[in-house]
């Protein structure tokens, strides 16, 4: 079974500019996560979709938007970057986020370069 | 809140030594917790897993047990080969459910030399 992929891979962007990420989960997993990781903030949790609904949302700026497609397929979206933005985005996929048991496998992840 | 804490490295070692990386989680709820390892330029793996208090996770020579008395969800193994080598983080899952996302330590560097 394939994993999580994660496209593209890599992006150089200005600030000021928009980003659009892809995510596609492990097939039959509904719940789609993403996380940003920096050197400083370490691990973060953007906001999580299931369903096609953002079921929860962590402590980022509204510049930061998400949506999930009845494929389960996720995006995330930036907008207005700033260098700050800088980072690897970190994608995750579930079966079903009800369950406390429930793993999440990780994408290879996007890292961001905002200049 | 909910929050991990680990220690940070990077922790040496020499190969075929005994690694303990220390992890603890604030008792808010009933989380599951996690140990995943990134190599470089990749995205997370899962190493092993805990569901419940007293459960051992286990996977490629690596232990960890969920200890509620203590908050601890230490990782062990007990000869490390030079392959080990790579960040590892600790995670708790928030609250009840998935939705919440994890919430991760800082990361462990974990460098093994031959």
């Amino acid at each position: 079974k394939a994993g999580v992929t994660q496209t593209p891979r890599y992006l150089i962007k200005t600030r000021g500019q928009q980003v659009t990420l892809s995510c596609s989960p492990i097939s039959g997993h509904r719940s789609v996560s993403w996380y940003q990781q920096t050197p400083g903030q370490g691990l973060q949790f953007l906001f999580e979709y299931f369903s096609e609904t953002q079921r929860n949302k962590g402590n980022f700026p509204g510049r930061f938007s998400g949506r999930q497609f009845s494929n389960s397929r996720s995006e995330m979206n930036v907008s207005t970057l700033e260098l700050g933005d800088s980072a690897l985005y970190l994608c995750a996929s579930s079966l079903w986020t009800e369950n406390p048991q429930e793993t999440q496998y990780f994408g290879p992840g996007t890292r961001l370069l905002v200049l | 809140g909910n929050s991990v804490t680990q220690m940070e490295g990077p922790v040496t070692l020499s190969e075929e030594a005994f690694l303990t990386i220390n992890c603890t989680y604030t008792a808010t709820g009933y989380p599951s917790l996690f140990w995943y390892v990134q190599y470089p330029g990749e995205g997370l793996q899962l190493l092993l897993k805990a569901t419940k208090a007293d459960d051992k996770g286990s996977n490629k020579g690596f232990e960890a047990t969920y200890r509620k008395e203590t908050t601890s969800f230490h990782l062990e193994k007990g000869s490390v080969q030079v392959s080990d080598s790579a960040v590892y983080f600790c995670a708790r899952t928030v609250g009840g459910g998935g939705a919440d996302g994890l919430t991760f330590g800082k990361g462990t560097h974990l460098i093994i030399q031959p």
